[in-house]
C-alpha cells in the first residue's frame, strides 16, 4: 500500500535527551512536511524540504532539526534544546512538482512526545 | 448551526442535520483551499478542495464554498453522521511569507449526536 509512515507511535524523552521521529513514505513525493500540533490548536510548520538533500525552516523550527537525504525519509530530532517537546508531530507530503504546485497533503498518523 | 473563526469552536449537531463549519483565511493572495478531517489520535485526511477561479465546489455530501472578498470558506456537510464528529481544518496555500507553504487553521471540533 501506498502511503506515508510515521514511527513510533508514541515517544517519550527524557531532559537533556535528543530523540528522533521517523517518517518514511513511498508515494514517490518531492515535498515533505513536519508540523507540530498542540491540544486545541491547529498545525505549525517545523522543517519542510520540497527535494533531496535540501529543506527550509518553518515558522517553530527552533530546538528542531532534519535531514533529507532520501527522497523517501525526512526523519525529525528534537533536541534538548527544544523546552517544552510536548506536543503531537505529523509528517506530510505532496507531489510538489515546483514551488508553484497547488497540491494536497498526505498526512501520516502522527507521533505523541511526551516528556519524562 | 455555523461557527466562525479560527478559535477551535466546537459545534454540536443532531445526526441527520446538515453542518456549516467556517473559515476566514489570511492571505488575499491563496489560490488554493483545501478542507482536512482530524480524527482522534490520527493525521488530517483530505476531504475538499477549491481553486481561487471558483466559489463552489461538491463532493459527496460535502460542498465547499469561497468568498474571496471576505476570505472566507464554509465547508457544508450534509445529513450528519457520527462517523464525521472529528476536528475540521481549513488550509491556503500561501504563508504569511508569500511562500507556497499550506498554512492552517486552528480547526473547529464537530460533534455528532446520535
Amino acid at each position: 500500500d501506498g502511503g506515508i509512515t510515521q514511527s513510533p507511535k508514541y515517544l517519550f524523552r527524557k531532559e537533556g535527551q535528543n530523540v528522533t521521529l521517523s517518517c518514511e513514505q513511498n508515494l514517490n513525493h518531492d515535498a515533505m512536511y513536519w508540523y507540530r500540533q498542540d491540544p486545541g490548536q491547529g498545525l505549525r510548520l517545523i522543517y519542510y524540504s520540497q527535494i533531496v538533500n535540501d529543506f527550509q525552516k518553518g515558522d517553530i523550527a527552533e530546538g528542531y532539526s532534519v535531514s533529507r537525504e532520501k527522497k523517501e525519509s525526512f526523519p525529525l530530532t528534537v533536541t534538548s534544546a527544544q523546552k517544552n517537546p510536548t506536543a503531537f508531530y505529523l509528517c506530510a507530503s505532496s507531489s510538489g512538482d515546483s514551488l508553484l504546485t497547488n497540491e494536497k497533503l498526505f498526512f501520516g498518523s502522527g507521533t505523541q512526545l511526551s516528556v519524562l | 448551526g455555523e461557527s466562525v473563526g479560527l478559535h477551535l469552536p466546537t459545534l454540536s449537531v443532531q445526526e441527520g442535520d446538515n453542518s456549516i463549519i467556517n473559515c476566514a483565511y489570511s492571505n488575499s493572495a491563496s489560490d488554493y483551499f483545501i478542507w482536512y478531517k482530524q480524527e482522534s489520535g490520527k493525521g488530517p485526511q483530505f476531504i475538499i478542495d477549491i481553486r481561487s477561479n471558483m466559489d463552489k465546489r461538491q463532493g459527496q455530501r460535502v460542498t465547499v464554498l469561497l468568498n474571496k472578498t471576505v476570505k472566507h470558506l464554509s465547508l457544508q456537510i450534509a445529513a450528519t453522521q457520527p462517523g464525521d464528529s472529528a476536528v475540521y481544518f481549513c488550509a491556503e496555500n500561501i504563508g504569511p511569507g508569500g511562500s507556497y507553504i499550506p498554512t492552517f487553521g486552528r480547526g473547529t471540533s464537530l460533534i455528532v449526536h446520535p
